[in-house]
């Protein structure tokens, strides 16, 4: 499709082990954000990737979450070492240069630690 | 920094009345956009309108209206004719043009409309 992909939609693991989630942006879209929400909550910035500029990490909440984008596309994020607290919706969004700046979101991977 | 503010965290309106959600920013940058998206409870974020911080007018889209307040650094979301199914998180959010453009969001304000 043409929207942002992210998978797995769902993803239960248990406490100590390492999850990757994985956002496909749409294409040629240069921006591209992660972003947390706990039940009820709302949106806690992660992440921002903005074409070839050094990733915005000032949201990433420990060590243990890390996030790489390849070739200016797809992008993975890493939570080490899952805790109890990790378990929310991770949302992905990416942005078109210039225009005005809309974030087109995905679906979201909800993320269950045991 | 960017910051934005919403403070109502839950309101009840009655279906077919108009409401407003309430939105204020703050940013030392001349050139920003305001954002407003919308959260039904199936969890998609559904983007509604944009304010452009030179725009002469308020942005209007359908039932959707922005009171863009410049001076007072508030951008206020405006519902007319309430319907059930504009119960949903709201949340106002805005990017800087200049420096890193990231999009900052708000808490949000959880509409409900009740029948």
């Amino acid at each position: 499709g043409a929207g942002v992909s992210q998978s797995p939609s769902n993803k239960v693991t248990e406490k100590g082990k390492d999850v990757e989630l994985r956002c496909d942006p749409i294409s040629g879209h240069t921006a591209l954000y992660w972003y947390r929400q706990s039940l009820g909550q709302g949106l806690e910035f992660l992440i921002y990737f903005q074409g070839n500029s050094a990733p915005d990490k000032s949201g990433l909440p420990s060590d243990r979450f890390s996030a790489e984008r390849t070739g200016g596309s797809v992008s993975t994020l890493t939570i080490q070492r899952t805790q109890q607290e990790d378990s929310a919706v991770y949302l992905c969004a990416s942005s078109p240069r210039g225009g005005t700046g809309e974030l087109f979101f995905g679906e979201g991977s909800r993320l269950t630690v045991l | 920094a960017q910051k934005i503010t919403q403070t109502q965290p839950g309101m009840f309106v009655q279906e077919k009345e108009a409401v407003t959600l309430d939105c204020t920013y703050d940013t030392s940058d001349p050139s920003y956009g305001l954002f407003w998206y919308k959260q039904p409870s199936s969890g998609e974020m559904i983007f509604l309108i944009y304010q452009g911080s030179y725009d002469q007018q308020n942005a209007t889209e359908g039932r959707y209206s922005l009171n863009f307040q410049k001076a007072r650094k508030s951008a206020n979301l405006v519902i007319s004719a309430s319907q059930l199914g504009d119960s949903a998180m709201y949340f106002c959010a805005m990017r800087d043009n200049f420096g890193n453009e990231k999009l900052t969001f708000g808490t949000g304000t959880r509409l409900t409309i009740i029948p």
